[in-house]
């Protein structure tokens, strides 16, 4: 049963332009999501993350969007730069790192 | 810095054999966790550690063993290998457990296939 879903495996956007990012999640009782980034023969890295309590949190060209009753949340990259390219990863937690559930991710591949 | 590190990057096992994996991390962190990433799905987590010498099962920890003997290390075993453990492994470690004032920090990884 997958709490958190990536439905996009893969999205491809032009440089420079806007890349949009979606996650659903399921579990009312997660109040805490983060999105982590993953280059080939690396592992996951943290990039941004944002509180239930929050619906909006931005770090530089990202920024996550969190919309509680639809159970959705969404990571932009303005503008998009082919350093970008990479497989992101939604994660939602209760609030500590060892109930933390991930989404299957999505490939983005940005073109130069 | 070396952060954390896994042994060995890639291992190709028989079904019934066992073997053991190693992750290290130079951080002095008090958590450690285990994960593995199958296609189509995120990370699972199999084990973590809260501190040296504690262990505690995490989502999918059935075929696993875990040792955390010294702070800096945490150490996942396979007694008896399944095709169905045919997975990338994926250390962590993160100076608490608590997601508000921290964060995991990710190993390469562990390519393991069971034939």
């Amino acid at each position: 049963d997958q709490q958190v879903k990536q439905n996009s495996p893969s999205l491809s956007v032009q440089e420079g332009r806007i890349s949009i990012l979606n996650c659903d999640y399921t579990n009312s009782m997660f109040d805490y999501f983060l999105w982590y980034k993953k280059y080939p023969a690396e592992g996951p890295t943290f990039l941004i993350s944002i509180s239930s309590i929050k619906d909006k949190n931005e770090d530089g060209r990202f920024t996550v969007f969190l919309n509680k009753s639809a159970k959705h949340l969404s990571l932009h990259i303005v503008p998009s730069q082919p350093g970008d390219s990479a497989v992101y990863f939604c994660a939602a937690s209760g609030g500590n790192n060892n109930d933390m559930r991930f989404g299957a991710g999505t490939r983005l591949t940005v073109k130069p | 810095n070396a952060g954390v590190t896994q042994t060995p990057k890639f291992r190709v096992l028989k079904t019934g054999q066992s073997m053991t994996l190693l992750c290290a991390q130079d951080m002095n962190h008090e958590y450690m966790y285990w994960y593995r990433q199958d296609p189509g799905m995120g990370l699972r987590l199999i084990h973590y550690s809260v501190g040296e010498g504690t262990t505690a099962k995490g989502e999918v920890p059935d075929g696993y063993n875990v040792s955390r003997l010294k702070k800096q290390n945490f150490l996942l075993g396979l007694e008896s290998a399944a095709p169905s453990q045919t997975s990338v492994y994926f250390c962590a470690s993160s100076s608490s457990g608590g997601l508000l004032t921290d964060t995991q920090y990710f190993g390469p990884g562990t390519r393991l296939t069971v034939l």
